[in-house]
């Protein structure tokens, strides 16, 4: 079970909005940034959103990323067949002394 | 463009050592602004990280991992790798190397394509 929280899977029609959650905990979330990953089927992870809400060049800004207390969430507006992926949360755990990363969402392009 | 590659054995005998290196192309491992690490992906447990190291050759491991894992680095081959001892059906997984930013929550900014590694019996 992962130390970050995040449902199996969302869906939303192509052009609608989808948002993914991830719930941490004191020990990950506070004082410290979550990253967010895409991975394509049968690719590597791809960097999505680092430092909650920062977008790394390339990405569109359809991505978003924001974070509340123990909760962050990652957001997807306009939403596009090559968008179908899964997405995982990360951050570092103190009580762990670990990096973790939820156990990851699959985003289904209805 | 920052590349990074892992290469080794794709089969390895149960209780056996896994080794693969990570060659990197486009960043000095010794440049000191990163962290090269490794993470590996299992069907059943998603992305784990295993640990991380340092141009100095300092190492974060994944406690779950410590008393079988080395990281090592290599400047002059711009190359780090992995050792894994006494492995299990539980380490066939997706190992992938990549760069990590400067902090202690920094995020994984480059990967490696990945390389699958099959412990057998």
């Amino acid at each position: 079970q992962s130390v970050l929280t995040q449902p199996p899977s969302v869906s939303a029609a192509p052009g609608q909005k989808v948002t993914v959650p991830c719930s941490g905990s004191s020990s990950n979330f506070e004082n410290s940034y979550v990253s967010w990953y895409q991975q394509l089927p049968r690719t590597a992870p791809k960097l999505l959103i680092y430092a909650n809400n920062r977008r790394p060049s390339g990405i569109p800004d359809r991505f978003s990323g924001s974070k509340s207390g123990t909760s962050a969430t990652l957001g997807i507006t306009g939403l596009q067949a090559g968008d179908e992926a899964d997405y995982y949360c990360g951050t570092w755990d103190n009580s762990l002394s670990s990096y973790v990363f939820g156990a990851g969402t699959k985003v289904t392009v209805l | 463009q920052v590349q990074l590659q892992e290469s080794g054995p794709g089969l390895v005998k149960s209780s056996e050592t896994l080794s693969l290196t990570c060659t990197v192309s486009g960043e000095s491992v010794s440049s000191g602004r990163y962290f090269w690490s490794w993470i590996r992906q299992t069907p059943g447990k998603g992305l784990e990280w295993i640990g991380y190291i340092y141009y100095s050759g300092s190492t974060s491991y994944n406690l779950s991992l410590e008393s079988r894992l080395t990281i090592s680095i290599d400047t002059s081959k711009n190359q780090f790798s992995l050792k894994l001892t006494s492995v299990t059906a539980a380490d066939t997984a997706v190992y992938y190397c990549a760069r990590k930013t400067g902090s202690t929550w920094g995020e994984f900014d480059f990967w490696g394509q990945g390389a699958l590694v099959t412990v057998s019996s």
